[in-house]
């Protein structure tokens, strides 16, 4: 158990509706990141957020969005979905924002199917 | 920008036999992460590697850092089943976002 929290682990919805998937970070990480897991894409970074303050975005779609709440919790809201947007949705945490010598842990993710 | 390419994408070997997994980058390596990741599953932190020719060990599994060749080498002694699964490499991609990327992955069988 990494210490990173997600919910849902699974998620079926419609074309064109929205979701929100929730992460919790390990206790004490203040970092926050979203990356997406398919199968023709591999693992992409999606968005990173430090104490509330968005760090750096990735191939992030505009019908995709996150935030940190001030108890560091983060949501990605995913809306007008299209069944491209099937996917595994990791959460990862770490303490600091900088990649060297900060070791960043996984959630199990949340798995969207969109039908 | 930068790109990881992991060798071999797929490898199958006997259980007790030793293997080892390629990770190269296509510029300079700020730091390097192994997981390890069951199908459909989380990633499982293996190792951190933050500077050139350093090399660290957990239980049979060994990853070294080569800085001039922007090249990782995880290696696996004596294989078991519990290996199995897809080992993924990961670096930051320097400059001011400093973000984690992720190579192509690479699936390990290991058979009894």
């Amino acid at each position: 158990d990494s210490g990173v929290t997600q919910t849902p682990k699974h998620l079926i919805t419609a074309t064109g509706q929205r979701v929100t998937l929730r992460c919790s970070p390990r206790s004490g990480d203040l970092s926050v990141y979203w990356y997406q897991q398919s199968l023709d894409q591999g693992l992409q970074f999606l968005i990173h957020y430090y104490n509330g303050e968005e760090r750096a975005k990735g191939n992030i779609l505009e019908r995709f969005s996150a935030q940190q709440f001030p108890d560091l919790h983060s949501e990605l809201n995913l809306s007008s979905l299209e069944l491209g947007d099937s996917a595994l949705y990791f959460c990862a945490s770490s303490v600091r924002a900088g990649i060297s010598g900060n070791t960043i842990y996984f959630g199990e993710g949340s798995w969207l199917t969109v039908v | 920008s930068q790109e990881l390419e992991q060798s071999p994408q797929s490898l199958i070997v006997q259980e007790g036999k030793n293997l080892t997994i390629n990770c190269t980058s296509s510029k300079t390596l700020y730091g390097l992460y192994w997981y390890k990741q069951k199908y459909g599953e989380g990633l499982i932190f293996l190792m951190m590697l933050q500077k050139g020719g350093e090399e660290k060990s957990h239980e049979k599994i060994t990853a070294k850092l080569d800085e001039k060749k922007q090249q990782s080498s995880l290696h696996i002694t004596a294989s078991q089943p519990s290996h199995a699964g897809i080992y993924l490499c990961g670096a930051g991609n320097g400059g001011a976002t400093n973000k984690l990327i992720f190579g192509t992955g690479t699936l390990l069988a290991v058979q009894p």
